[in-house]
């Protein structure tokens, strides 16, 4: 059973525009949080890692918060480039320690077009 | 800069052949992990290793083997390639806790 789901799986949206990533999991017990960026045939680029009940941070133009209680994750990407065309990928820690299980979503697709 | 490099970049492999994945990491970490994704869906865990010499089964070994000589070199073993391990693998390395996470750009295998 799919335990991190991501929504909308794609989205399209207009250079400048802003837009709002969804993650929901269902994960126990759920240690941190990460999203990575992941450019079309290449690898994985951490974005930012939430680890708080209650989380927030910023990188930039990405902004994330995290929400343990509702298992519930966001990734705000504010006025879009044409280089944020990528897929967007949630992972759930289940454990502090590097030996605990990472969690992947199947990611979203953003598409920024001009 | 922190790197893990994958070899060969792309592969196609014949039913039934042996395919050797390596990766290689500059980052002193002791974790290292293989995984694999499919179209639509999450990466998936195969192997990882937490020291040289030793390798641990993910959540799909099935088929796949792993081998982890030095800290910094991990491979991952295909003895009888099937039309099914099509698919591009990612190798990732880390260290103790919740410090980052890196992977490499991947490997794109075609069994044919």
């Amino acid at each position: 059973k799919t335990q991190v789901e991501q929504s909308p799986q794609s989205l399209v949206v207009r250079q400048g525009e802003n837009c709002v990533l969804q993650c929901n999991y269902s994960v126990t017990p759920d240690n941190h949080l990460r999203w990575f960026k992941q450019d079309t045939g290449k690898g994985l680029v951490s974005l930012t890692v939430l680890v708080d009940q209650k989380d927030k941070t910023s990188n930039g133009r990405y902004s994330a918060t995290l929400d343990k209680d509702a298992k519930h994750s966001t990734l705000h990407i504010t006025a879009t480039l044409l280089d944020d065309t990528a897929t967007y990928i949630c992972v759930v820690g289940d454990r502090g320690s590097a030996l605990g299980r990472l969690h992947f979503g199947a990611g979203t697709q953003l598409i920024v077009i001009p | 800069e922190a790197a893990v490099t994958q070899s060969p970049r792309s592969k196609v492999a014949v039913t039934g052949g042996k395919v050797t994945l390596s990766c290689h990491q500059t980052n002193n970490h002791d974790y290292m992990y293989w995984y694999r994704q499919d179209t639509g869906h999450g990466l998936r865990l195969i192997h990882y290793s937490y020291v040289a010499d030793s390798t641990e089964k993910g959540d799909i070994p099935d088929g796949y083997k792993a081998s982890r000589p030095s800290q910094e070199n991990f491979s991952l073993i295909l003895e009888l390639a099937s039309l099914s391990q099509t698919a591009v693998y990612f190798c990732a390395s880390s260290g103790q806790g919740n410090t980052e996470v890196f992977f490499g750009k991947g490997t794109r295998l075609t069994v044919v």
